[in-house]
C-alpha cells in the first residue's frame, strides 16, 4: 500500500503557468481514479475523474491522464491561479462500482501558487 | 449538488472522555457512508465503511470498540471516539456514494477533534 510521509511533497509554480501533479498508485486492478484538491481544514472537493478505458480527459482547466502501463497518474493544471493553491489527492477505487466501493487515497502533493 | 455536512466542525476533549460526531446526508439518501482519519501533512486513511440498518466494518488496525459508528438512518452516520487520548486528536472527514451507480463520493467539511 502506499507509504505514508510526514512531509506532503510540494510543488511551487507562478501564477499563469501550468501545474502538473503526479500520483502512482498501486493496484492493477483499479479501474477509476479521481482527483481531489483540499483546502486547508476543510474536506476534499472533487475536481476530476477518469475510468481505466480512456487514457486522457479534459475538465476546465485541468486535463488528467492516466497510463496504466506504468500505473501513473497526472493532473495538469492550466494558467495557475493563486486559488488554485491547495493539497491535490489522486484516489483509486475498482471493482463493479458504485454504492459502496472505498477509495484509496495517494499521498498528497501541495500546490503553491506563487505571485 | 449533494452536500454533505458534519458536527460540529471542531470539538475539544479531555482526556478519557468521549466525543460523537454526526455525519449527514442533506439532500439525499445513503446507505453506505465512510468515515476517514487525517493527520497533519498526510493523507486520508479510511477507518470504516458505515452500514445503514446493519454493523460497521472497520480497515485493519481501527479498534472498533474504540471508535463506535451507528447508521441509524438513511441520512445520518455518527462515530464515537470512546475514552479519547491525546494520540487520537485528528481531522476526522464522512463521505458518502454520490449514487448506486457511480465510483464517486461527497466529503463532509471534516471535524477536528483535539484531545487534551
Amino acid at each position: 500500500g502506499e507509504s505514508v510521509g510526514l512531509h506532503l511533497p510540494t510543488l511551487s509554480v507562478q501564477e499563469g503557468d501550468n501545474s502538473i501533479i503526479n500520483c502512482a498508485y498501486s493496484n492493477s486492478a483499479s479501474d477509476y481514479f479521481i482527483w481531489y484538491k483540499q483546502e486547508s481544514g476543510k474536506g476534499p472537493q472533487f475536481i476530476i475523474d477518469i475510468r481505466s478505458n480512456m487514457d486522457k480527459r479534459q475538465g476546465q482547466r485541468v486535463t488528467v491522464l492516466l497510463n496504466k502501463t506504468v500505473k501513473h497518474l497526472s493532473l495538469q493544471i492550466a494558467a495557475t491561479q493563486p486559488g488554485d493553491s491547495a493539497v491535490y489527492f489522486c484516489a483509486e477505487t475498482w471493482g463493479l462500482g458504485g454504492g459502496g466501493n472505498k477509495l484509496t487515497f495517494g499521498t498528497g502533493t501541495q500546490l503553491k501558487v506563487e505571485l | 449538488g449533494a452536500v454533505v455536512s458534519q458536527h460540529p466542525s471542531w470539538v475539544i476533549c479531555k482526556s478519557g472522555t468521549s466525543v460523537k460526531i454526526e455525519c449527514r446526508s442533506l439532500d439525499f439518501q445513503a446507505t453506505t457512508m465512510f468515515w476517514y482519519r487525517q493527520f497533519p501533512k498526510q493523507s486520508l486513511m479510511l477507518m470504516a465503511t458505515s452500514n445503514e440498518g446493519s454493523k460497521a466494518t472497520y480497515e485493519q488496525g481501527v479498534e472498533k470498540d474504540k471508535f463506535l459508528i451507528n447508521h441509524a438512518s438513511l441520512t445520518l452516520s455518527t462515530l464515537t471516539v470512546t475514552s479519547a487520548h491525546p494520540e487520537d486528536s485528528s481531522f476526522y472527514i464522512c463521505s458518502a456514494p454520490a449514487g448506486a451507480t457511480t465510483y464517486e463520493q461527497y466529503f463532509g467539511p471534516g471535524t477536528r477533534l483535539t484531545v487534551t
